[in-house]
């Protein structure tokens, strides 16, 4: 089982919709946890970390799960901008380093 | 400020060929990561620096790859002998500390003919 899990997509939803992405993670130590968005050919940029409590920016709402161990991420009024691949990353106290899940694809229609 | 760069941008090279990759972090930041991505796959991670050491290195693929970082700021990965499997785009990002978030570079991708 791979240590973050995401489904691949792709989610097609037209403009205006709202999505839901989950990531799950099978490390219970796992402290810190991110929502990146990856465009074509282009490098992952940080569009939200994910607090216990959960968090909103906008349109982009986060949350966490600890006792599923799972993150999640709501787009409310979908942009054809908002298409683009969407990658869960989770690190745990003990390493820096981030896992990634595979990420998820969105494709955003008029 | 300027953020994370990387070079080459681009490089093809023939295998068996030594390659070495380049990272400039944000000014600043303390925490330096190397990940790669192949084509169609998530981010596997390969090695980061807290200053000039290395705490984890245990997703380097062989010992065909090292990297070092000198003067807590630009690191360099160098792959021996390059394979076609080596081929992917090489992400070097930066943070301003352990559990900090983490900024990415463009990226190299790295061809083996």
């Amino acid at each position: 089982r791979k240590e973050v899990e995401q489904d691949p997509g792709p989610f097609n939803v037209p403009e205006g919709a709202t999505v839901a992405f989950n990531c799950t993670y099978s490390n219970s130590a796992s402290q810190s946890f991110f929502w990146y968005r990856q465009d074509c050919r282009k490098e992952p940029k940080l569009l939200m970390s994910v607090y216990s409590s959960g968090n909103e920016d906008g349109r982009f709402t986060a949350q966490l799960n600890r006792a599923s161990q799972y993150i999640s991420l709501l787009i409310r009024d979908s942009k054809l901008s908002d298409s683009a691949t969407y990658l869960c990353a989770v690190n745990s106290y003990n390493t820096d380093k981030l896992i990634f899940g595979t990420g998820t694809r969105l494709q955003v229609f008029p | 400020g300027a953020g994370v760069s990387q070079s080459p941008s681009n490089k093809v090279t023939e295998k068996g060929k030594d390659v070495e990759l380049r990272c400039d972090p944000i000014s600043g930041h303390t925490a330096l990561y190397w990940y790669r991505q192949s084509l169609g796959q998530g981010l596997e991670f390969l090695i980061y620096f807290q200053g000039n050491s290395a705490p984890d290195k245990s997703g380097l693929p062989s010992d065909r790859f090292s990297a070092e970082r000198t003067g807590g700021s630009v690191s360099t990965l160098t792959i021996q002998r390059t394979q076609q499997e080596d081929s992917a785009v090489y992400l070097c990002a930066s943070g301003a500390g352990v559990g900090e978030t983490q900024y990415f570079g463009p990226g190299t991708r790295l061809l083996v003919l």
